[in-house]
């Protein structure tokens, strides 16, 4: 398993200004993925974050809009550029890692960032 | 991407089993069938997962049907903290990054 942690919790923030959002992990992992949450919604997956390679985006989502860092394997940063209120969201950072149980692979997430941008 | 299709929601009197149920007609061979929860406000939180084993851990029992095209997931004793969106995930053995969250079921847990 994976303890994961989150800075900041929350946050609220002006439209046009950017905020970095940083995920610490408590053991190496490999794979990184940063998700938002809207309101009342699922979660989406935003991109793929490897350490040593560029972020891999899912459709819709762009590295201008959200940069993304991989700087070693327990810590990533995800920056949400040039804000609007339509961002207002829970950003979350998840990692794989082994189940305790099973012995296979799942993913594991943090509690998140709820972001407001006014 | 084989998907998912719950309840919107689900009532479960405390101290009772839960049995929520996820149908997954479209999976394939190679993918594998996760739970999560999410409390509100909470990142959402790993329950279990199988492939075509029933599953158990201190958490939940998963049960997946003989034809891999259904699961259900049981609380044995639902507690007022099981309250939450439960969402059933299926996943590529081998294609990690495809974990995609549906809409989930929100399970109410009444005293």
């Amino acid at each position: 398993s994976a303890v994961i942690s989150q800075k900041p919790s929350r946050d609220i923030c002006q439209r046009g200004t950017s905020l970095t959002i940083q995920c610490q992990v408590d053991s190496q992992v490999t794979m990184m993925f940063w998700y938002r949450q809207q309101p009342g919604q699922s979660l989406t997956l935003i991109a793929t974050a490897n350490q040593g390679s560029e972020a891999t985006y899912e459709s819709g989502f762009v590295i201008d809009k959200f940069p993304i860092s991989r700087p070693n394997l327990t810590f990533s940063t995800l920056t949400v550029s040039n804000m609007s209120p339509e961002d207002s969201s829970i950003y979350l950072c998840s990692v794989k890692a082994l189940a305790r149980t099973s012995g296979t692979d799942t993913q594991y997430f943090g509690p998140g960032t709820r972001l407001t941008v006014l | 991407d084989a998907k998912t299709t719950q309840p919107t929601s689900m009532d479960c009197a405390e101290g009772r089993a839960a049995n929520l149920p996820c149908n997954h007609s479209t999976i394939s061979g190679n993918e594998y069938v996760y739970w999560y929860r999410q409390i509100h406000s909470q990142g959402p939180q790993y329950i279990i997962h199988g492939l075509k084993n029933n599953e158990t851990n201190e958490m939940a029992s998963l049960i997946i049907t003989e034809d891999r095209k259904s699961s259900t997931l049981i609380l044995p004793h639902a507690t007022l903290r099981d309250t939450a969106v439960y969402y059933c995930i299926v996943r590529p053995l081998y294609n990690f990054n495809k974990f995609y969250f549906g809409s989930g079921t929100k399970l109410n847990v009444k005293p």
